[in-house]
């Protein structure tokens, strides 16, 4: 069964430490699409990235950088030099290409605070 | 600029009275989706619509209901049989299936005293 989890509930750092959000994933499709969206507290979530499962290197944008590893299913985020301005719930997702209609599964979120 | 738009940002209702939400989008989708959150949840899916006049229950359809009449267009309404209907409401929309992710609206946060 497809399944998202974040184990993280919520994590606290101090502005500019490097922090880590977790996001292992279950799918029996071999061609699979994952996800993160930032939700800051105005509440719309915001895109920030999607991976297809034949595309194993990894990404950096500015600040964030992603780890995608198949062999252990995990699609992790790094937030390096965090920011106040980064403070949100992130939400990991997967699209498989043939099971769950297509529709995105989405990972309970992780909740992160900045502090100053 | 094209999005997604829901309205209102806030909504009041009194217990037993049937609400609407709007959402609607500009991005020629075909595929849209309705979900709830509620404080510390993550998301659950209460309908989709893949097409014009066609629909789907999600995991949390009951005391919902939805149409797709227009493919701009898919209203929520939280009716009085859901039991606890206060909460936080994303509209989102894609293209195709969402092997090519979601474009999500800004929310309506409904409270019903």
């Amino acid at each position: 069964a497809q399944k998202v989890t974040q184990a993280q509930t919520e994590i606290s750092v101090v502005e500019k430490e490097d922090v880590t959000l977790d996001c292992v994933y279950e799918t029996r499709d071999t061609t699979y699409y994952l996800f993160w969206y930032k939700q800051p507290p105005s509440g719309e979530l915001v895109f920030l990235i999607r991976r297809n499962s034949f595309d194993e290197q990894n990404e950096i944008s500015g600040r964030y950088s992603w780890n995608f590893q198949k062999s252990t299913s995990s699609f992790n985020f790094t937030i390096t030099a965090s920011q106040v301005v980064d403070s949100a719930v992130y939400f990991c997702a997967l699209s498989e290409a043939r099971g769950s209609q297509g529709n995105l599964i989405f990972g309970k979120g992780t909740k992160l605070s900045v502090k100053p | 600029d094209g999005g997604i738009t829901q309205s209102p940002k806030y909504l009041f209702r009194k217990e037993g009275q049937n609400v609407t939400l709007s959402c609607e989008q500009n991005l020629n989708h075909d595929a849209m989706y309705w979900y709830r959150q509620d404080p510390g949840q993550g998301l659950r899916l209460i309908y989709y619509s893949q097409i014009v006049n066609d629909f789907q229950k999600g995991d949390i359809a009951e005391g919902y209901s939805v149409s797709r009449e227009k493919k701009e267009s898919f209203p929520l309404t939280v009716t009085s049989a859901q039991k606890n209907p206060t909460a936080f409401y994303l509209c989102a929309s894609s293209h195709g299936q969402g092997v090519y992710g979601y474009t999500f609206g800004s929310g309506t946060r409904l409270t019903v005293v």
